[in-house]
């Protein structure tokens, strides 16, 4: 099975601050790599597909970057309501394998 | 509108089965994946297994092997996740999620989830 190690496992940050989470596949998944959003008791939200497309309706403070086996969320000016759990997931093959999530708190 | 509804809260005694629904609208249900997720307290997510609805084949995680059976019916656009012989550590929130057919592949739907405890 492919692993995804994320990181950090928490981070706390201000509004208006840049924010980037990173996840490392224990192997070369070209850009397979999507980005989810959970907030509590809501179903997760896709954020970002294949590395860096953005889904619709997402704002575009949200990108993606990374390729083989290193991928980046960036936040680029962080909001109130971007408060949430975020977690990457391989799509390269399955088992479709998740990091562990990062909880991103606002300060 | 896309939904994924996805039945209600159940509580199981160890050794039990529970069967978990989801039911799709808003688009063809046979023109996508149906992945099952699970995620334990104070664990990351866990992928289990998914469905072609339109064939019926499916596949699962190892883990799961011979303890997780997913179906569908293609008359009610209704997936369905078994899982018997159930432990305290299957207590977890159940999601089921759709797959675009083609990739790159993602998870583009979520249902809302739904709780398993399994408690003596």
């Amino acid at each position: 099975d492919i692993q995804m190690t994320q990181s950090p496992s928490s981070l706390s940050a201000s509004v208006g601050e840049r924010v980037t989470i990173t996840c490392r596949a224990s192997q070369s998944i070209s850009t397979y790599v999507n980005w989810y959003q959970r907030k509590p008791g809501k179903a997760p939200k896709l954020l970002i597909s294949a590395a860096s497309t953005l889904q619709s309706g997402v704002p575009s403070r949200f990108s993606g970057s990374g390729s083989g086996t290193d991928f980046t969320l960036t936040i680029s000016s962080l909001q109130p309501e971007d408060s949430a759990t975020y977690f990457c997931q391989q799509s390269y093959t399955t088992p479709r394998t998740f990091g562990q999530g990062t909880r991103l708190e606002i300060k | 509108q896309v939904q994924l509804e996805q039945s209600g809260a159940e509580v199981k005694k160890p050794g039990a089965s529970v069967k978990v629904s989801c039911k799709a609208s808003g688009y063809t249900f046979t023109g996508y994946y149906i992945h099952w997720v699970r995620q334990a307290p104070g664990q990351g997510l866990e992928w289990m297994g998914w469905i072609n609805p339109s064939s019926g084949v499916t596949s699962y995680a190892q883990k799961f092997q011979g303890r997780v059976t997913v179906t569908r019916d293609t008359s009610i656009s209704t997936a369905y996740m078994e899982l018997s012989r159930l432990r305290s550590d299957d207590t977890a929130v159940y999601y089921c999620a759709r797959e675009w057919a083609a990739r790159p592949y993602y998870f583009d739907y979520w249902g809302q989830g739904t709780l398993v405890t399994v408690s003596p």
